[in-house]
């Protein structure tokens, strides 16, 4: 069964913009990731945050998370036209140690 | 490239015939994963083995048949299967499986096409 659930379903920026996506979950996690997937490919891994962190930076990418509304966020600052991609949360489930995918959030970045 | 490989890319088959996907790591990790994506739905887990063995199955229809001869080695066996289960399988491995499942690395999916 589904896991995470992305917000919104679909984001069209401008090139310079910020883009901020967010991720709803039902059970407690060890873990929450982020991951991009260009349309047709492999997914990639972004970003690893453990439920005792709150927020985590890489690069232009910043994650939230808080547990106490099983949420987070990513945020993708100054967007690239090669941003354009779908993203997803995983969530590692405490219960089953489980790597459940939502459906993703498909980001339209526009030079 | 992630170290993660699949094969075929594309496979068309009909409902009677036998295929095997075949997924290959030389990352040294200890688990792999078979999950599939259809159109605007999200990643569904079919298949966790850890150290050679199966430890998940996610009420799986037996048309589909995991093997996994070794740790660096995963297949994806299919017969008389359905054009519902027309979709991009996707195969990734990570360094361990459990409570401290860290990053999945991802092979570039098997498209199949069922007729």
């Amino acid at each position: 069964s589904q896991q995470g659930e992305e917000d919104p379903q679909a984001l069209s920026i401008q090139e310079g913009e910020n883009a901020t996506m967010n991720c709803s979950y039902k059970t407690s996690i060890n873990n929450l990731q982020w991951y991009r997937q260009n349309s047709g490919r492999g997914l990639v891994h972004l970003i690893l945050i453990r439920s005792n962190e709150r927020e985590k930076h890489s690069g232009r990418l910043r994650v939230t998370l808080d547990t106490s509304k099983k949420s987070s966020s990513l945020l993708i600052t100054a967007s690239r036209a090669a941003d354009t991609a779908s993203y997803f949360c995983a969530t590692n489930q405490y219960n089953n140690n489980d790597m459940r995918f939502g459906a993703g959030t498909r980001l339209t970045v526009k030079p | 490239e992630t170290g993660v490989t699949q094969t075929p890319r594309h496979l068309v088959m009909g409902m009677t015939n036998k295929k095997s996907l075949k997924c290959e790591q030389h990352l040294g990790h200890n688990a792999m994963y078979w999950y599939k994506q259809s159109a605007k739905k999200p990643l569904e887990l079919m298949f966790v083995y850890s150290l050679e063995e199966r430890v998940e199955n996610n009420s799986v229809p037996s048309r589909f048949s995991p093997e996994c001869p070794n740790s660096s080695h995963l297949f994806l066996h299919l017969h008389t299967l359905q054009p519902e289960d027309s979709a991009l399988y996707l195969c990734a491995s990570s360094q361990e499986w459990g409570r401290h499942t860290g990053e999945l690395f991802f092979g570039e999916g098997s498209r199949l096409t069922v007729l």
